[in-house]
């Protein structure tokens, strides 16, 4: 594998599931990123860890928990979501933290019944 | 005001002309500037970052940045229709660690 991987790449789950997103990245990264694509707006960034460490929570609803239990290895928890949480979720890396150029998997499409 | 703006588009370019992207930004003490290309259904793709003023130049694509006009713009030369796509504008802001994006251009190159 290289770059960054993502699954599952595809997801439907109702509203009272519990799923969880998996991301790594085999660039020899430090810091790892979750964005939300919807459809009309723009990517927006969820949360960010740099060397494992939570930096950024963009006000993202509890039904969301991310984990990062190293460098390599992203989840997203997802939990009791809303329709309108359906969109494309997208995980990403840089070297670090700040000004470094960011990569980005492939994406999971969530869709929430 | 929005954070990153773009214009939406769509931007028609025929083939073998330049295609101009433009973005500004809010925040004045932004930092570091990327361009993005995203094709439909895809994930974004890293296509140029520019740090300081002036031009930096990759093969057919050229990021420009002016920090006091708070822009930042993206030629691409002898465009193709393979560069038909969403081009999406980042910015680091001030003190952040992850990148705002504009809702992107969408980029039609004519045959």
């Amino acid at each position: 594998e290289t770059g960054v991987t993502q699954t599952p790449r595809h997801l439907v789950m109702g509203m009272t599931n519990k799923k969880s997103l998996k991301c790594e990245q085999h660039l020899g990264h430090n810091a790892m990123y979750w964005y939300k694509q919807s459809a009309k707006k723009p990517l927006e960034l969820m949360f960010v860890y740099n060397f494992k460490e939570q930096t950024e929570n963009n006000s993202v609803p509890s039904r969301f928990s991310p984990e990062c239990p190293n460098s390599s290895h992203l989840f997203l928890h997802l939990h009791t979501l809303q329709p309108e949480d359906s969109a494309l979720y997208l995980c990403a890396s840089s070297q670090e933290g700040g000004s470094y150029e960011q990569f980005f998997g492939p994406g999971t499409r969530l869709t929430v019944l | 005001q929005k954070e990153v703006e773009q214009n939406s588009g769509p931007l028609s370019v025929p083939e073998g002309a330049i295609a101009s992207l433009n973005c500004t930004y809010s925040d004045r003490g932004s930092q570091s500037f990327f361009w993005y290309r995203q094709y439909s259904g895809k994930s974004p793709e890293l296509i140029m970052s520019i740090y300081s003023n002036g031009d930096k130049e990759d093969g057919r694509f050229t990021a420009q940045l002016n920090k006091a006009s708070q822009y930042v713009s993206l030629l691409i030369r002898d465009s193709q229709p393979s560069d038909s796509a969403t081009y999406l504008c980042a910015v680091k802001r001030t003190g952040a660690d992850g990148l705002t994006f504009g809702k992107g251009t969408h980029l039609i190159i004519q045959p």
